[in-house]
């Protein structure tokens, strides 16, 4: 059964800290990886990710993925406290467009 | 990139009743989606809503259940029928960007059911 498995579930830092968020997948039909950051309800798309050793960059914000080894990780550096959220994984594949979500990592920043 | 509204924000809704969710967005879009968020757990596609078609159901999803619209490309609508506390959720809308890979989400209903 395809799956994503994200580590750590939880993770407290304090402000100013960099923090690296890890996703590993195990699927049959991969096209792609994505992260969200999901703070109330709605999940905010963060980066899409479909090829190997191609690193994403959005302020602080950066990803990478490794489709040898199967994972990806997400990096916040010097963070805030406004980053402090639920950060979710996710891989597209197959004919549908389904996304299928790992359980995610809730991110504590602390003043 | 396209606005998506949805309604209601959220509801409490009593066992046995139904409750429509409206998803409107702001340009036309190939492809919506819902998802749902039981608490404490991650998201899980409910189905494809489909123009002018009926919707295309995940695995454990039902049409009896949750009767999905689709009656253009900028609005759906997805019901909760017969509801249990079981249904208490936050239920999310989803259009595909550009790239159908990339999707992006509406605000959500957070729905409770006594």
């Amino acid at each position: 059964e395809d799956k994503v498995v994200q580590s750590p579930l939880s993770l407290v830092v304090h402000e100013g800290d960099t923090v690296t968020l890890n996703c590993s997948y195990e699927v049959t039909n991969f096209r792609s990886l994505l992260w969200y950051k999901q703070e109330k309800k709605a999940p905010t798309f963060l980066f899409m990710l479909t090829s190997s050793g191609i690193e994403k960059k959005s302020g602080r914000l950066s990803s990478i993925l490794d489709k040898k080894e199967l994972f990806s990780i997400l990096n916040i550096t010097a963070t805030q406290t406004g980053d402090s959220a639920v950060y979710l994984c996710a891989y597209s594949g197959g004919s549908n467009y389904k996304l299928t979500f790992g359980k995610g990592t809730l991110l504590t920043v602390n003043p | 990139s396209a606005v998506i509204s949805q309604k209601p924000s959220r509801d409490i809704c009593q066992r046995g009743t139904s409750l429509t969710i409206q998803c409107q967005v702001d340009s036309q879009v190939t492809m919506m989606f819902w998802y749902r968020q039981q608490p404490g757990q991650s998201l899980t596609l409910i189905a494809t809503a489909n123009q002018g078609s009926e919707a295309t159901y995940e695995s454990g999803f039902v049409i009896d259940k949750f009767p999905i619209s689709r009656p253009n490309l900028t609005f759906s609508t997805l019901t909760v029928s017969n509801m249990s506390p079981e249904d208490s959720s936050i239920y999310l809308c989803c259009l595909a960007g550009v790239s159908t890979d990339t999707q992006y989400f509406g605000p959500g209903t957070r729905l409770t059911v006594l």
